[in-house]
């Protein structure tokens, strides 16, 4: 069964800390991979979406590595602010439409 | 309008009753989504169109279950006779492409309640 999982569940940092989210799936053939955001009570939005063929994206202070190989992603925040408290959800595509959720990552960045 | 809009937003329903779930797409976008996300879970995906086209709906829990998109547009997801299991937020999704290489935009979301 293709899943995805994160790591840790929880995660509260200090103001200004760099920090990085895990994401792990079980079948390395994905086709791609998407991080979203989301606050509460709301929708998910989207941060940044890795193709297959690609190992990194970037977008102002987010990063986002794909390894294939190791089943992997990471989300990486450089110096956090409060406003980045939100959970943090990976999805992950391998052919077809349905795209797999992670359970999140609840960050709270504290000032 | 610029984003997926989804109506109504919070809807209670008494176990039994019929609910009906309007979202309406990106204009444009092709593929449509629904997701149903329980409290402190990610999404787990119900179905998709293309277009008007009901391609997967593999994720649908039951046959109480019933989604549309007859122009290939705003798109309703039905659930008849509700039970509290159903009680979820259920969310929308489109993208502009119909391959898997498009980013995804969410609705805010419909948070169902069954009493």
């Amino acid at each position: 069964k293709q899943e995805v999982t994160q790591i840790p569940a929880a995660l509260s940092v200090p103001e200004g800390e760099n920090l990085v989210l895990n994401c792990s799936f079980t079948d390395s053939a994905i086709y791609n991979l998407q991080w979203f955001r989301q606050d509460p009570g709301k929708g998910l939005t989207s941060l940044l979406l890795i193709q297959s063929s690609q190992r990194e994206q970037t977008s102002g202070r987010l990063n986002a590595s794909l390894d294939k190989s190791s089943g992997r992603s990471t989300l990486y925040i450089a110096a956090s602010q409060p406003g980045d408290s939100a959970t943090y959800l990976c999805a992950a595509l391998w052919g077809g439409q349905n795209f797999v959720f992670g359970p999140g990552t609840r960050l709270s960045v504290l000032p | 309008g610029a984003g997926v809009s989804q109506s109504p937003r919070y809807k209670v329903a008494k176990r039994g009753q019929d609910v009906a779930l309007r979202c309406d797409p990106i204009s444009g976008h092709v593929s449509l989504f629904w997701y149903q996300q329980a409290l402190g879970q990610g999404p787990e995906f119900l179905t998709y169109f293309q277009n008007e086209a009901q391609l997967d709906k593999s994720g649908l829990p039951s046959d109480r279950f019933f989604a549309e998109r007859p122009e290939g547009s705003v798109s309703t997801l039905k659930i008849q006779r509700t039970q509290q299991e159903d009680s979820a937020v259920y969310l929308c999704a489109s993208s502009l492409v119909s391959s898997g290489t498009g980013e995804l935009f969410f609705g805010e979301g419909s948070r169902l309640t069954v009493l």
